[in-house]
């Protein structure tokens, strides 16, 4: 059962262009969402994360727009460059819980 | 500072082999999760702890799969009998609270990538 459903698979941008990558969760009890970047041989690092009670953070270059009704929450990246180059993965966790429920990723390719 | 650190970075097993997988979280860290990673896919969750104790291995997809924190600090994941289904990347990441006091964020180590003949 996948609870966090997360696409494109594979999205390219060139460099200067937004990047835009959704998800969709299932259950309501989520109330912590964060992005995660991850580069080839290395673990995912936190990139940005957002709870329910905001519709949209912003941080630099990333913005989370999250839409609570529609269960829907998306990652924008303006201005990308090559070394965004990597790939995303959304996730959701429950207070008290912890673990992080991801979304399948989505690999981004910036062209130069 | 240093960060979540994993040993062995790669494993090649043969079927039916034991292995063992270390975690060297960050200092001070009071939770830790193991997380398995097939190719191509997310992280799944396999286990947590918060200092020594294993407060939520629903993950753990077989009796074959062990975990264990005994001090508080370096964490084992044990894959007992590997099957060729067992190979993925398992990553280990800590946090510095424990759960019910807000969300933290959880610092991934760089894995291990377990390859089972």
């Amino acid at each position: 059962q996948q609870q966090v459903k997360q696409s494109p698979q594979s999205l390219i941008v060139q460099k200067g262009g937004i990047s835009i990558i959704n998800c969709a969760y299932e259950n309501t009890a989520f109330d912590y969402f964060p992005w995660y970047q991850q580069f080839p041989g290395k673990g995912p690092a936190l990139l940005i994360a957002i709870r329910p009670d905001v519709s949209e953070k912003k941080e630099g270059r990333f913005t989370i727009s999250f839409n609570k009704s529609a269960k829907q929450f998306s990652l924008h990246i303006m201005d990308s460059q090559p070394g965004d180059s990597a790939t995303y993965f959304c996730a959701a966790s429950m207070r008290g819980f912890q673990k992080l429920v991801f979304g399948t990723g989505t690999r981004l390719l910036v062209s130069p | 500072g240093a960060g979540v650190s994993q040993s062995p970075r790669y494993k090649v097993a043969k079927r039916g082999q034991d292995v063992a997988l270390r975690c060297d979280p960050i200092s001070g860290h009071v939770s830790l999760f193991w997380y398995q990673q097939a190719l191509g896919q997310g992280p799944e969750f396999l286990t947590y702890f918060q200092n020594e104790a294993q407060l939520d291995k629903s993950g753990l997809p077989s009796d074959r799969f062990f975990a264990e924190r005994p001090e508080g600090s370096v964490s084992t994941l044990k894959i007992q009998r590997t099957q060729q289904e067992d190979s993925a990347v398992y990553l280990c990441a800590s946090s510095p609270r424990r759960p019910g006091l807000g969300h933290y964020e959880q610092f991934f180590g760089p894995g291990t990538r377990l390859t089972v003949l």
